[in-house]
């Protein structure tokens, strides 16, 4: 079975700071995928952003980058020039598939406060 | 474009009465799924379905019945509910065979049991 693991469960940062959030996983399989998802106060759950595993190339999505080291199963997730509206829970999730089964598995979330 | 529509958003309960939390999506994605967020817990998946008429159980599935007859909607029922089922819901499906798999969630259920 696939555990994630977030060790960091709060965390703050200064608005215009940089921000890495730590996420380490467990899993024997070689193809996956491993995200980042974001839950503001509003309780949406929004996709941050997405790493394919076969892929060497870290992800990045304007602000938001990930450090992918498959080989020491971790997937951090680094906010540059944090913004008051970063504020929220963020969530690491990997999916697994098998045909046309998906399976996911959510880490713990970490709670990011950024400070004006 | 409304993606995954689950309703209600709030939803407060007796012990032992039922409820049925209904989940629909039009993006005629193959895979739906449930999951109920706790503190401190993460999200666990309660009940998946890979296609129509395919449903199978997630990690936390006692309590909890779902069907799949169409494509689009994915119900989760709650047969007697229990204070321990105090919880946020979510729904969510995905793309699947594509290599663009990834969850796009419903706005979420709280739902408090007394």
């Amino acid at each position: 079975a696939q555990t994630v693991t977030q060790s960091q469960p709060e965390m703050s940062v200064q608005e215009a700071e940089t921000v890495t959030l730590s996420c380490t996983y467990d899993t024997s399989e070689n193809n996956y995928y491993l995200f980042w998802y974001k839950q503001p106060p509003s309780r949406q759950m929004i996709l941050v952003i997405r790493q394919e595993a076969y892929k060497q190339q870290n992800a990045t999505e304007n602000r938001f980058s990930v450090n992918f080291q498959k080989a020491a199963k971790s997937f951090s997730l680094k906010i540059s020039d944090s913004q008051l509206g970063d504020t929220a829970m963020y969530f690491c999730a990997f999916m697994k598939r098998s045909g046309g089964y998906q399976k996911v598995t959510f880490g713990t979330g970490t709670k990011l406060q950024v400070i004006p | 474009n409304a993606g995954v529509t689950q309703t209600p958003k709030f939803q407060v309960l007796k012990t032992g009465q039922s409820m049925t939390l209904q989940c629909a999506q039009d993006m005629n994605h193959e895979y739906m799924s449930w999951y109920r967020q706790d503190p401190g817990m993460g999200l666990r998946l309660i009940h998946y379905s890979v296609g129509a008429g395919i449903t199978d159980q997630g990690e936390v599935p006692n309590g909890y019945n779902v069907s799949r007859s169409t494509t689009e909607d994915f119900p989760l029922r709650l047969l007697s509910a229990a204070p321990s089922q105090t919880s946020v819901y979510f729904c969510a499906s995905s793309p699947s065979g594509q290599g663009d798999e990834k969850l796009f969630f419903g706005s979420g259920t709280q739902l408090s049991v007394l």
